[in-house]
Formats: structure tokens, sequence, C-alpha cells
């Protein structure tokens, strides 16, 4: 069935380091793509999304690029702060793009001063 | 905008007992609202999604006597966990959207702990 797969946290880093969690999917179909971050304590929101291939989804400096030859959809930082640290879960969605969110598991992300 | 509020944020009860969990879209009409249930450093399952007016469509699995879901406005859904045993103790969260193809946008959990 369409699952979606991220690297094991936690994904410890200093302030300004580069950062990349790893995402990859499987789907029968061509599925939407998203991030969602979810913060200590808070819900889940979207942070970026792509729908087709190639499309790069970008936002508060966060990329992921929608990659259909390799099933991926990494996340990108150039420089990481404090205050990213928060969980961050891939998922994928069909039917329109939104309804019947798949998760990946979450990657948890600290950033020390 | 589009704030969704769930209550209680904390709950703590006995076996046997049944709780309700309220997901409240504040800001915005929610045709179609979703409940997820989150394991410990696991990823959210979509348990059952409600439109409002209608019965709850649930995953497979999910048994829908112990998982009472409510839709009955376009601001309000209910989720009732009922005879709640230890094995229910999670974290369950909430999304709504306008319409069905429209981003969801998340409640801040509830965390539920069956003694």
């Amino acid at each position: 069935g369409d699952s979606v797969t991220q690297m094991e946290g936690p994904v410890t880093l200093s302030e300004e380091a580069f950062l990349t969690i790893n995402c990859t999917y499987t789907a029968t179909g061509y599925p939407s793509l998203f991030w969602y971050v979810q913060y200590p304590g808070e819900g889940l929101q979207l942070l970026l999304k792509a729908t087709k291939a190639d499309d790069k989804g970008s936002n508060k400096g966060f990329e992921a690029t929608y990659r259909k030859e390799t099933t991926s959809f990494h996340l990108e930082k150039g420089s990481v702060q404090v205050s990213d640290s928060a969980v961050y879960f891939c998922a994928l969605s069909f039917s329109g793009g939104y309804n019947k969110l798949i998760f990946g598991a979450g990657t948890r992300l600290a950033v020390h001063p | 905008g589009a704030v969704v509020s769930q209550h209680p944020s904390w709950v703590i009860c006995k076996s046997g007992t049944s709780v309700k969990i309220e997901c409240r879209s504040l800001d915005f009409q929610a045709t179609t609202m979703f409940w997820y249930r989150q394991f410990p450093k696991q990823s959210l399952m979509l348990m059952a999604t409600s439109n409002e007016g209608s019965k709850a469509t649930y995953e497979q699995g999910v048994e829908k006597d112990k998982f009472l879901i409510n839709h009955a406005s376009l601001t309000l859904s209910t989720l009732t966990v009922t005879s709640a045993h230890p094995e229910d103790s999670s974290f369950y969260i909430c999304s709504a959207s306008q319409v069905s193809n429209q981003p969801q946008h998340f409640g801040d959990g509830t965390r539920l702990s069956i003694l």
C-alpha cells in the first residue's frame, strides 16, 4: 500500500548548520507531497507542498523538490535556527491534494545555540 | 485564521469510563473533519473522516462502536472513546477543512491516559 518513510531522528544540529531530512514514498499513482511541522505542545502546521514531479515547495527557508525518479521529497534548509526545533512529518495524499493524508513517522530536530 | 481548537488537551480517567473529545473550527466552517491517533514516537494514523451531517467513514481496523464520531455542525466534531481501556491511551489529533479538497488545519491534540 501507499506509505511514507522518513529518516529516524533525532537530528541534532548546531545553529546555522545545513539541514537535510530524507523522505521517500511508495504510491500506486502520483500523489501530492507535503511537509508538516509540529512545534512542542502544538498541532501540525503545513510547512510546504508539491503537487507534481519536479515541483519545488518552499517556505520559511525550507525547501523540498518532488523527485518522481527517486520517489523522494527531502526537506532542506541552508541555515537552521534554534526556533526550528520541532518534529517534521512528511506526508502524501491523493484525491485532490489534501484528503486522507498518509504520514511518515516524523523526525525530531533539535537545534542548539 | 483557520484555527482549530481541541478540548480537553489532557485527560486521565479510570478504565471502563467513556471520554469525549471536542474539535472546533473557530473561524471557519468545516465541512470535513478528520481524527488521527498518534502513538509515542510514531506517525499519525487516520482513524476516520467525518462530513457534517453524515456518518463518519472509518479506516480499516478502527472499531466504530468503540470510537464514536459525531459531526453535527459545521464547527464541531466529537470523538467519544467508549468504555476506555489502557490500550486506548494515546494522543488523539483532529483536523478540519472547509471543503474536502482544501488544506487540513490541525488541533493541538488531546493526550488520553487510561488508568
